[in-house]
């Protein structure tokens, strides 16, 4: 595998349901991001994880729950969504030197809450 | 804060013809600004990137960018363009005013370019 894979690629789940949106990076950065794409809307960014450290989350609502194990690996853990949550979720990494901040992203996972 | 505005939710243009797709943004540092691809169903991909020197940059499938300060632009151009072209651009843009070390990438709203044969 290269660069940047997301698992799985299409999820449809119910609002009681617990799933877990999976990432990785074969890049070998420190950085890793998930992004909340609606249609019409700018892509949000939900979470950043720098040196597997939490460092920022932009007042994402407590049914999402990131996690970021090592730092090639970074899940979204689910529950109790509701229908406007239906989006395609991105993760991205990116390697803190300098002042690259260039980002690679995965495929996305689509999303339906139903 | 910074913002990143493109004008035209929907572009339509021949093949063959020129691609102009317009990005202004507003930073209050010196910024990083970048132009990304999607195309249906997939992730996004880093068509090109400015950080410093050349204001001119050259990015992949022919397409370029200028950054023009005094406009606070960065508009994405193509001479000519390919059916394969067709997809959803993204101009993005990021600083350091934050003081962060990570990258933090405002982006804005998308633009859909249509390719009529």
């Amino acid at each position: 595998e290269t660069g940047v894979t997301q698992t799985p690629r299409h999820l449809v789940m119910g609002m009681t349901n617990k799933k877990s949106l999976k990432c990785e990076q074969h890049l070998g950065h420190n950085a890793m991001y998930w992004y909340k794409q609606s249609a019409k809307k700018p892509l949000e960014l939900m979470f950043v994880y720098s040196l597997e450290e939490r460092v920022e989350n932009n007042s994402v609502p407590s049914r999402f729950s990131p996690e970021c194990p090592n730092s090639s690996h970074l899940f979204l853990h689910l529950h109790t969504l509701q229908p406007e949550d239906s989006a395609l979720y991105l993760c991205a990494s990116s390697q803190e030197e300098g002042q690259n901040y260039e980002q690679y992203f995965g495929p996305g996972t689509r999303l339906t809450v139903t | 804060a910074q913002s990143v505005t493109q004008l035209g939710s929907h572009v339509s243009v021949s093949e063959g013809a020129l691609v102009l797709l317009r990005c202004n943004y507003s930073s209050s540092v010196p910024p990083y600004l970048f132009w990304y691809v999607q195309y249906p169903n997939q992730g996004l991909q880093l068509l090109l990137k400015y950080t410093t020197g050349a204001t001119l940059v050259k990015g992949i499938n022919g397409f370029e960018a200028e950054f023009k300060k005094s406009e606070t632009s960065f508009h994405l151009t193509k001479p000519s363009a390919h059916m394969s072209d067709a997809a959803e651009y993204f101009c993005a843009v990021s600083d350091d005013a934050g003081g962060t070390s990570y990258g933090k990438l405002t982006f804005g709203q998308g633009t859909i370019l249509t390719v009529h044969p």
